[in-house]
């Protein structure tokens, strides 16, 4: 079935330290991998996404890696401010007749000062 | 980026009543939204893909006759609560794509729901 597994669910870094979130997905007709960042209360934004043709993509201090054989992405943080604690999402997008996007369970991220 | 417009952002409502949350697409048509369910501290569940002028696919487990959806418009879904339970207070929240394939979801502002 289709399933998204993130890990850690929760992480402590220092600050000017990078963190890393990994994922899983189950259905290899999955072809679009985003993230978000969702602050308490708040609707999930966008930070990076990656598309199955990709195998890495950056943005300033965000990158995002793909390995489709394994059915892993990554996110990867460098240079963590304590503005990154936040809860941060995987998710795959399902093209299959109809699409939807499955999450991870999220991992909460604290960067410590 | 495309907007997508949530209402109401908090409802408290009487065990037993219905709630009707309104999700619109502000600048762009959808003919696809999803509604999810967030319990706190978890990930947003998905409850079913709304398609305008057909029926909602619901996903496993979430019961269509208490959650019911209507894609009336291109711009616009909506999801009512019936009936509902203490056990159905939750983060209600609704998200939108610009096409077909390998697109931004765009989320709304979410609704806290609480039954009484």
């Amino acid at each position: 079935g289709e399933n998204v597994e993130q890990h850690p669910s929760t992480l402590s870094v220092q600050e000017g330290d990078s963190a890393v979130i990994k994922c899983t997905y189950s259905d290899s007709a999955s072809n679009y991998f985003p993230w978000y960042k969702q602050e308490l209360g708040k609707r999930p934004q966008l930070i990076i996404d990656i598309r199955s043709n990709v195998g890495e993509k950056k943005d300033q201090r965000i990158a995002v890696t793909l390995n489709k054989t394994a059915k892993h992405f990554s996110l990867h943080i460098t240079e963590t401010q304590p503005e990154d604690s936040a809860v941060y999402f995987c998710a795959a997008l399902l093209n299959t007749g109809g699409f939807k996007t499955i999450f991870g369970a999220g991992t909460r991220l604290f960067v410590k000062a | 980026g495309a907007v997508v417009s949530q209402h109401p952002s908090w409802v408290i409502c009487k065990s037993g009543t219905s709630v009707k949350i309104e999700c619109r697409s502000l600048d762009f048509q959808a003919t696809t939204m999803f509604w999810y369910r967030q319990f706190p501290k978890q990930s947003l569940m998905l409850m079913a893909t709304s398609n305008e002028g057909s029926k909602a696919t619901y996903e496993q487990g979430v019961e269509k006759d208490k959650f019911l959806i209507n894609h009336a418009s291109l711009t616009l879904s909506t999801l009512t609560v019936t009936s509902a339970h203490p056990e159905d207070s939750s983060f209600y929240i609704c998200s939108a794509i610009l096409g077909q394939m390998n697109t931004e979801a765009f989320f709304g502002q979410g609704t806290r729901l609480t039954v009484v």
